[in-house]
């Protein structure tokens, strides 16, 4: 069955340091998102992105923040100074184009800042 | 006001029974319904989607939704240990995902 998958699966990384999420949508998906939960707390929408530029994002996706297709697979999330508030597991998302609206999650990559 | 609410719980019910998790939601325009399932330190599980009012029934799972009412619903009957988990309310606005807090759900052997 086809899945979404993220690289890596946990990232320790120094405050103020870039930190780059790596995620494979599911192939004939066209939309992608990036999710975040901060431990104990609801899932947050970040971003949705779309025939290669952002389609909307939330408040939370500020200047330090950047998405990217370089490629036909991968979609990936910069964060360009990392802070302690930004410690949290990101998800990847994509769903089909039409028909089901439905969107599939990645295992997540646990980011801790510190 | 919280656009997609859900009791914390947790929801404990005996190995068996009907378990029964509620979910309100506050926005009108929304049109898709979703029920995750997401185990401690895993990511979100799509295990019903519900679009239009009534019943829509999957195994052991029953998704229900109520338009008027602004409330949707997610039966598992015969819950089984490997149930337990924290069940995900969300809806589709402008093409993002709202979540819930999520009800944590306890199945006792």
């Amino acid at each position: 069955e086809p899945e979404v998958t993220q690289t890596p699966s946990h990232q320790v990384t120094q405050m103020g340091q870039e930190v780059i999420l790596r995620c494979v949508p599911i192939s004939n998906h066209l939309y992608f998102y990036w999710y975040r939960q901060i431990l104990g707390q609801k899932v947050e929408f970040l971003v949705s992105f779309y025939n290669n530029e952002i389609s909307e994002k939330s408040e939370i996706f500020d200047d330090q923040f950047s998405v990217e297709r370089p490629d036909g697979s991968n979609f990936t999330l910069k964060i360009r100074s990392t802070k302690l508030e930004d410690s949290a597991m990101y998800f990847c998302a994509s769903s089909a184009p039409k028909g089901g609206t439905e969107a599939f999650f990645g295992q997540g990559t646990r980011l801790t800042v510190v | 006001q919280k656009e997609v609410e859900q009791n914390s719980g947790p929801l404990s019910v005996p190995e068996g029974a009907i378990a029964s998790l509620n979910c309100t939601y506050s926005d009108r325009v929304s049109q898709s319904f979703f029920w995750y399932r997401q185990y401690s330190g895993k990511s979100p599980e799509l295990i019903m989607s519900i679009y239009s009012n009534g019943d829509k029934e999957d195994g052991r799972f029953t998704a229900q939704l109520n338009k008027a009412s602004q409330y949707v619903s997610l039966l598992i009957r015969d819950s089984q240990p490997s149930d337990s988990a924290t069940y995900l309310c969300a809806l589709k606005l402008t093409g993002k995902l709202i979540f819930g807090q999520g009800t944590t759900l306890q199945v006792k052997p």
